[in-house]
């Protein structure tokens, strides 16, 4: 079945450095790609997506680019904020099948000032 | 815009006892709602997929008669956890689809935290 991968973290950074958060998929078909943020105490807010091979979404320095090549969707920005601490979760939806999506695991992201 | 919110926010109940999470929509209108558990450090489970309307559609390995959704309206759904178990404690996460709009929409609550004694 449909599967999303991100890597473990927690992910502890320093503010202004760079980061990337790696997030690979398995599925039938041609899905579309979603980075979803979740802030403390807060629900899943659509960070960026992207809905064919070689798309790139971005948004708020956040970027993430469709390689079906390889199957990944990995996250980064150039540039970390305290403000950018939050879990980010890697996912799929098909275009199939009610639209369900799949969701990763989850990466805690740390942002030390 | 697009606000879902979840009631109650935490809730604690004993074993054996009946639980109702209420999910609405505020500000549009959803014929879709989808419900999901988390447990800790783990990924969203989807449960099951609501339908306004009509009968939920349980995902396999989700008990209907435990779980019981609801979507009376437009604007809410309900999952109600009968007879909980302590294995039932969890965090539970509703989404709403707009009625309008692209079909990968999904607008999250922020989540109710389920503990059974």
């Amino acid at each position: 079945g449909d599967s999303v991968t991100q890597m473990e973290g927690p992910v502890t950074l320093s503010e202004e450095a760079f980061l990337t958060i790696n997030c690979t998929y398995t599925a039938t078909g041609y899905p579309s790609l979603f980075w979803y943020v979740q802030y403390p105490g807060e629900g899943l807010q659509l960070l960026l997506k992207a809905t064919k091979a070689d798309d790139k979404g971005s948004n708020k320095g956040f970027e993430a680019t469709y390689r079906k090549e390889t199957t990944s969707f990995h996250l980064e920005k150039g540039s970390v904020q305290v403000s950018d601490s939050a879990v980010y979760f890697c996912a799929l939806t098909r275009n199939t099948g009610g639209f369900k999506t799949i969701f990763g695991a989850g990466t805690r992201l740390f942002v030390k000032a | 815009g697009a606000v879902v919110s979840q009631h109650p926010s935490w809730v604690i109940c004993k074993s054996g006892t009946s639980v109702k999470i209420e999910c609405r929509s505020l500000d549009f209108q959803a014929t879709t709602m989808f419900w999901y558990r988390q447990f800790p450090k783990q990924s969203l489970m989807l449960m099951a997929t609501s339908n306004e309307g009509s009968k939920a559609t349980y995902e396999q390995g989700v008990e209907k008669d435990k779980f019981l959704i609801n979507h009376a309206s437009l604007t809410l759904s309900t999952l109600t956890v009968t007879s909980a178990h302590p294995e039932d404690s969890s965090f539970y996460i509703c989404s709403a689809r707009p009625a309008r709009g692209s079909p990968y929409e999904q607008y999250f609550g922020p989540g109710t935290r389920l503990t059974v004694t």
